[in-house]
């Protein structure tokens, strides 16, 4: 079974560009979630889309935004870069909610 | 408001002693914890999880300690390996209610000094 897809690998934007990230989960995952991890900051929670609906999000502003397809499929998006939107951005799926998530090798962002 | 805490940013141990990770966390409605380990550039992958009808769960080299009246959780590695030397993150999340989003905490990174 092939494991959780992420697009680009890495990404250079400049301030004020908006950037989509891709994300293809396990097939037959249901649940894909997304974080961000900055060092010193851990894995912080950004959203988490179940069956093409937003079932959590995290404390973050209305520039980063998501959704999900009909295959589960998901993208983000994040508009008006700033400098600190710099940082890695995991996707990770899991069967269903709550339960062990499987992560993707994430999509390196740099914002200059 | 940090609900999952992890106080030691870094621990060396040498190869072949134990190490112990440990971890916090504030909510009493978390029922369903994990462990993940991190290199740098890849994305977390998942070690070993405990539900909170379990105070052990033991996986290989792998065991997690849960104490609920104290709200703490511990990762026990023996004997500690080189390959070990990572970022291990506690993460937690509660099942049973619609706040059913998987937390994680800050991470240790743990290195094994052969």
């Amino acid at each position: 079974k092939a494991g959780v897809t992420q697009t680009p690998r890495y990404l250079i934007k400049t301030r004020g560009q908006q950037v989509t990230l891709s994300c293809s989960p396990i097939s037959g995952h249901r649940s894909v979630s997304w974080y961000q991890q900055t060092p010193g900051q851990g894995l912080q929670f950004l959203f988490e889309y179940f069956s093409e609906t937003q079932r959590n999000k995290g404390n973050f502003p209305g520039r980063f935004s998501g959704r999900q397809f009909s295959n589960s499929r998901s993208e983000m998006n994040v508009s008006t870069l700033e400098l600190g939107d710099s940082a890695l951005y995991l996707c990770a799926s899991s069967p269903s909610r709550g339960e062990k998530l499987f992560f993707g090798s994430g999509t390196q962002l740099s914002v200059l | 408001d940090q609900q999952v805490k992890q106080n030691s940013p870094s621990l060396s141990v040498q190869e072949g002693r134990i190490s112990i990770l440990n971890c916090d966390y504030t909510n009493s409605m978390f029922d369903y914890f994990l462990w993940y380990k991190k290199y740098p550039a890849e994305g977390p992958t998942f070690l070993i999880s405990i539900s909170s009808i379990k105070d052990k769960n033991e996986d290989g080299r792998f065991t997690v300690f849960l104490n609920k009246s104290a709200k703490h959780l511990s990762l026990h590695i023996v004997p500690s390996q080189p390959g070990d030397s990572a970022v291990y993150f506690c993460a937690a999340s509660a099942r049973k209610t619609s706040y059913d989003k998987v937390i994680f905490g800050p991470g240790t990174s743990l290195s094994v000094i052969p």
